[in-house]
């Protein structure tokens, strides 16, 4: 079974800076993608970034991007130049490649994020 | 992008009925998915909701409790039966729009609440 760990329960920023959010996973799987989602107030999930697990390239959205370390099983993310609106529960989400298993989300618990203005 | 939509966005019932929640899509899907997040918790998923067979479901979820119909590519539901209190939480839809690609993308939620 896929675990995801996020041992940051809650982080605060000051507007305009940078910040890092964690995530570990475990899997023995090879074939994998891991996400990136914000819960805003409003609760509507939404996507921020993807990586496919064989990409060595990291991936990036804008103000978004990660660190992804295959062997370490760790999967950051990296909010640039962060915005009052980014203010959000950011989940970190682990799915085996469809093409080997079953298209189910493992989430983490987790981190609350509070940019300061 | 394609919308989704959920109905009820929220509700509150009283104990051991039974709530009816409806996710529709503007646009065909392939897979659509059933999650639950408990308060202060993260989501998980309930069942894949299949068209034209029986959802499969997650461990710890059974269909007598959470029955779920996918009667075409573009609309799913799920019932919350004989509920209790332990059932209140944001109920989630999501979609992937084609077949063996890995990325999911989710209604706004229903809000239950269970007195």
């Amino acid at each position: 079974a896929q675990t995801v760990t996020q041992s940051q329960p809650e982080m605060s920023v000051q507007e305009a800076e940078t910040v890092t959010l964690s995530c570990t996973y475990d899997t023995s799987e090879n074939n994998y993608y891991l996400f990136w989602y914000k819960q805003p107030p409003s609760r509507q999930m939404i996507l921020v970034i993807r990586q496919e697990a064989y990409k060595q390239q990291n991936a990036t959205e804008n103000r978004f991007s990660v660190n992804f370390q295959k062997a370490a099983k760790s999967f950051s993310l990296k909010i640039s130049d962060s915005q009052l609106g980014d203010t959000a529960m950011y989940f970190c989400a682990f799915m085996i490649d469809p093409n080997f298993g079953n298209e189910k989300l493992t989430f983490g618990t987790g981190t609350r994020l509070t940019i300061i203005p | 992008s394609a919308v989704i939509s959920q109905k009820p966005s929220r509700d509150i019932c009283q104990r051991g009925t039974s709530l009816t929640i409806q996710c529709q899509v503007d646009s065909q899907v392939t897979m659509m998915f059933w999650y639950r997040q408990q308060p202060g918790q993260s989501l998980t998923l309930i069942a894949t909701a299949n068209q034209g067979s029986e959802a499969t479901y997650e461990s710890g979820f059974v269909i007598d409790k959470f029955p779920i119909s996918r009667p075409n590519l573009t609309f799913s539901t799920l019932t919350v039966s004989n509920m209790s209190p332990e059932d209140s939480s944001i109920y989630l839809c999501s979609v992937e729009f084609q077949v063996g690609t890995d990325t999911q993308y989710f209604g706004p939620g229903t809000r239950l609440t269970v007195l």
